[in-house]
């Protein structure tokens, strides 16, 4: 059965450093996402992408993060200068079309020291 | 404000000793409702959408129903194995974006 992959499953880094995570979607999907979940606290929306643009945003989506799909299978999330309330797991999910149902992956547990 | 609530927090059953969840919700425009089981250090599993209001579904010992202003997760004799985070979320309007409750865990004793 298909499935979202993120990698890496751990990051821990020092406060101010660039970190990538990294997912590669179902093959077939064209819409993908990024979530996190700060630790005993609900998932949140970051960022939709779709055709290669964001299509939407939310407000922790600031200028220190971005997003990138760098070739045919995978998507990124980057974070240019790591805050200590970065600290989160982070979750990739894709669909087929925006209407559709979204798959996530296992995540990426973000560590900022 | 568009809200999604559940409740409650966290539940402890017996093994086979029957159950619901609830999510209530406050958007406009409801496109789906969405469960999702989420294990400890786990990413949501999908179990089921719902679009309109009456509609139900089922899975193994799982049925979900939509209102139009909750859902409830129905778990009919539980086993240890469904023990987990049962995650509600709504998608509503023109966007994508999934709006998620804060959870329910659930814990099921044998």
């Amino acid at each position: 059965e298909p499935e979202v992959t993120q990698t890496p499953s751990h990051q821990v880094t020092q406060m101010g450093q660039e970190v990538i995570l990294r997912c590669v979607p179902i093959s077939n999907h064209l819409y993908f996402y990024w979530y996190r979940q700060i630790l005993g606290q609900k998932v949140e929306f970051l960022v939709s992408f779709y055709n290669n643009e964001i299509s939407e945003k939310s407000e922790i989506f600031d200028d220190q993060f971005s997003v990138e799909r760098p070739d045919g299978s995978n998507f990124t999330l980057k974070i240019r200068s790591t805050k200590l309330e970065d600290s989160a797991m982070y979750f990739c999910a894709s669909t087929g079309t925006g209407q559709e149902t979204q798959y996530f992956g296992p995540g990426t547990r973000l560590l900022v020291l | 404000e568009d809200q999604v609530t559940q409740s409650p927090e966290a539940l402890r059953l017996q093994e086979g000793e029957s159950s619901s969840l609830n999510c209530s919700y406050t958007v406009s425009g409801l496109r789906g409702l969405f469960w999702y089981r989420q294990d400890p250090g786990k990413g949501p599993e999908f179990l089921f959408t719902l679009y309109s209001a009456g509609e139900e579904k089922e899975k193994e010992r799982l049925k979900a129903t939509l209102t139009k202003k909750e859902s409830f997760l129905h778990i009919t004799a539980p086993k240890p194995e469904d023990s987990a985070t049962y995650l509600c979320a709504v998608q509503h309007g023109n966007t994508d974006k999934l709006i998620f409750g804060t959870g329910t865990r659930l814990q099921v004793f044998p």
